[in-house]
């Protein structure tokens, strides 16, 4: 079956504007993770979601992020006013349940903000 | 102190070479362990689980020992194709995985 996807691959934005990344989870998946990777840098979560359940938002950096997720399947994460440091890759990954064993990773969204 | 910390390398094999790394972890609470491989620019994608009695997968040994806190990840008879970033990943009772920054391998002709 499909694999987690995200749109878009590339996204290169202008500082001040505010960008959508999307992320569609295995069907069946449960549990949606957002982290981010930064050149040379870890794995830095971000937010999970399970089912319909309120997300977990401890991980954002700041209140300039903030994600949803429709229907308990595809999700947007949503950065406003972008700023250079934001610029990294953001990484979705979904997992059949809360703690429930490995996670499946989506290819990625490479955001540059100039 | 990070939660899980791993040796950056780079670690640079020849082919045929047995290769071994270590990844520490400081929650004593962590349940669930992982080994992924994430190749330059990619994703990362899961090469194994850890468990408590350690496993095997052909040329890819993993083992963790709780009393010290660690698990490790054996690759015998490196491959040109085993070249990556090696991350370990741990599950607390939470929901998160917190990864290492990743060791990377080079295995060289």
């Amino acid at each position: 079956g499909a694999g987690v996807s995200q749109s878009p691959s590339n996204k290169v934005t202008e500082k001040g504007k505010d960008v959508e990344l999307r992320c569609d989870p295995i069907s069946g998946h449960t549990a949606l993770y957002w982290y981010r990777q930064s050149l040379g840098q870890g794995l830095e979560f971000l937010i999970y979601f399970q089912g319909n359940s309120a997300p977990d938002k401890s991980g954002l950096p700041s209140d300039r992020f903030s994600a949803e997720r429709t229907g308990g399947s595809v999700s947007t994460l949503t950065i406003q006013r972008t700023q250079q440091e934001d610029s990294a890759v953001y990484l979705c990954a979904s997992s059949p349940g809360l703690g429930a064993g490995a996670w499946f990773f989506g290819p990625g969204t490479r955001l540059t903000v100039l | 102190r990070k939660e899980v910390e791993q040796d950056p390398g780079p670690f640079n094999v020849p082919e045929g070479a047995t290769v071994a790394f270590n990844c520490t972890y400081s929650n004593s609470a962590s349940q669930s362990f992982f080994w992924y491989r994430q190749d330059c620019r990619k994703e990362p994608k899961l090469l194994m689980s850890v468990y408590s009695s350690g496993n095997e997968d052909g040329r890819f040994t993993a083992q963790l020992n709780r009393a010290s806190q660690y698990i490790s990840l054996l690759i015998r008879d490196s491959k040109l194709s085993d070249s990556a970033t090696y991350l370990c990943g741990t599950q607390d009772s939470g929901y998160a995985l917190n990864f290492g920054k990743g060791t990377s391998l080079l295995v060289t002709p």
